[in-house]
Order: structure tokens, then C-alpha cells, then sequence
């Protein structure tokens, strides 16, 4: 079964950093494409950033572009979002999504983790 | 950025109603359109994709139509385990949007 287990979540004080781990098992990570969606506390879903299966394609939304950088290691089956400057609009759960296997296709989140949560406050 | 627009956003229904979800998109998006299920404090759950498929496991009283700008999510026959909230989302055009949710209550 597919598991992805986030971790790294925490409070942070604003202007601060944290990194966002997700771990991947039971299946070929390093053949799909990974999303970061958040949810604030009582609120919708938001697209955080996307990245390709080999790193070459990376997307961000506009209200993280600049401060939160995602990457990949296909060797460890790990996804990261390395958070920056983080702001109090930044505090949400976050998850790992994969996305669809679909050849020229991106965008539909077939697998999720649990999620971690963010919280940005002094 | 495409403006994903989900009514109602709250429905209150009985076990064993049919229940109707409605998403505009701001632009054609085509068939570019997933539905979630989300219960509380879960991750959301992929329920239909490309507007009308059925992701695999998932019950057949769950059904989704619509093309372009205009979409539709259906339960046929409401079970307990369905009280959740709902998402649409488009894949058309970066950034991926979602609609606001239409939190599915027992009557």
C-alpha cells in the first residue's frame, strides 16, 4: 500500500525557517511527480508547489514563490519543502501529494500523507 | 489564476438522499477536474478525476459529469460515511485551484 508520512512540522517564530520531510514507501518514488498542498486551520485547500519525477520541472504558487523551495531525493524516496521567511498566513497543515502516473498529465493528487502542521506565531 | 466556484457551500441531507455538488470554473478548464473527499482531520481522499472517472475502490453511488466551465458532483444514495467535505479542483492551468468546499452535514 502507499504510505507518505510527513514529518518536520513545528512551530517557528515569524521570519523563520523550517523543512518539510516526506517519506515514501511500497512503490516506485522516483517514477512520479509530488505536489505540497496546505490547509489553514478552518479553511480550503491551497497548491503549494509541484515538482517533476527527475527534478526538471518545479512550480510554485505565487504566494510562496521566492520564500519556499521544493526538492527531491530519488535515492532516499524523500520529498522536502525547504520553508523560508515564513509568515503567519504560512500556518497550516501541510501534505504530500502524488501525483497521477498519466503520461502529459500533472495535477491530480491520487495519494496523500497525513499531513504535518505548521504553526507561524511569536 | 482560475477561480474555482463550488455551491452550495454547506448542504444538510437524510441517509439514503440523492445529493448534487455544482463547480464553475472561471474559464473552460475541458474535463480537467478532480473531486475530493475530505472528513475531519483526514487528508482528502481522490474520488473522481477527469471530471467523470471513478478512481479505483471508489463506490459506484459517487458520480461526476461535466465539460468546459460547468461540473457536477453526484451521491446517489447518501451513507453514514459520506458526511464529509467536498473539493472540486482544477488541473487545467498552474496554479492548481480548488473550490471553497461544500461541507456535507446529517439533517
Amino acid at each position: 500500500e502507499v504510505q507518505l508520512v510527513e514529518s518536520g512540522g513545528g512551530l517557528v517564530q515569524p521570519g523563520g525557517s523550517l523543512r518539510l520531510s516526506c517519506a515514501a514507501s511500497e512503490f516506485a518514488f522516483s517514477g512520479y511527480a509530488f505536489n505540497w498542498v496546505r490547509q489553514a486551520p478552518g479553511k480550503g485547500l491551497e497548491w503549494v508547489s509541484y515538482i517533476s519525477s527527475n527534478s526538471n520541472d518545479i512550480y510554485y504558487a505565487d504566494s510562496v514563490k521566492g520564500r519556499f523551495t521544493i526538492s527531491r531525493d530519488n535515492a532516499k524516496n524523500s520529498l522536502y519543502l525547504q520553508m523560508n521567511n515564513l509568515r503567519a498566513e504560512d500556518t497550516a497543515v501541510y501534505y504530500c501529494a502524488r501525483d497521477t502516473p498519466r503520461i502529459a498529465v500533472a495535477g491530480c493528487f491520487h495519494y496523500w500523507g497525513q499531513g504535518v502542521l505548521v504553526i507561524v506565531s511569536s | 489564476d482560475i477561480q474555482m466556484t463550488q455551491s452550495p457551500s454547506s448542504l444538510s441531507a437524510s441517509v439514503g438522499d440523492r445529493v448534487t455538488i455544482t463547480c464553475q470554473a472561471s474559464q473552460d478548464i475541458s474535463n480537467y477536474l478532480n473531486w475530493y473527499q475530505q472528513k475531519s482531520g483526514k487528508a482528502p481522499k481522490l474520488l473522481i478525476y477527469d471530471a467523470s472517472n471513478l478512481e479505483i475502490g471508489v463506490p459506484s453511488r459517487f458520480s461526476g459529469s461535466g465539460f468546459g466551465t460547468d461540473f457536477t458532483f453526484t451521491i446517489s444514495s447518501l451513507q453514514p460515511e459520506d458526511f464529509a467535505t467536498y473539493y472540486c479542483q482544477q488541473y487545467d492551468n498552474l496554479p492548481y485551484t480548488f473550490g471553497q468546499g461544500t461541507k456535507l452535514e446529517i439533517k
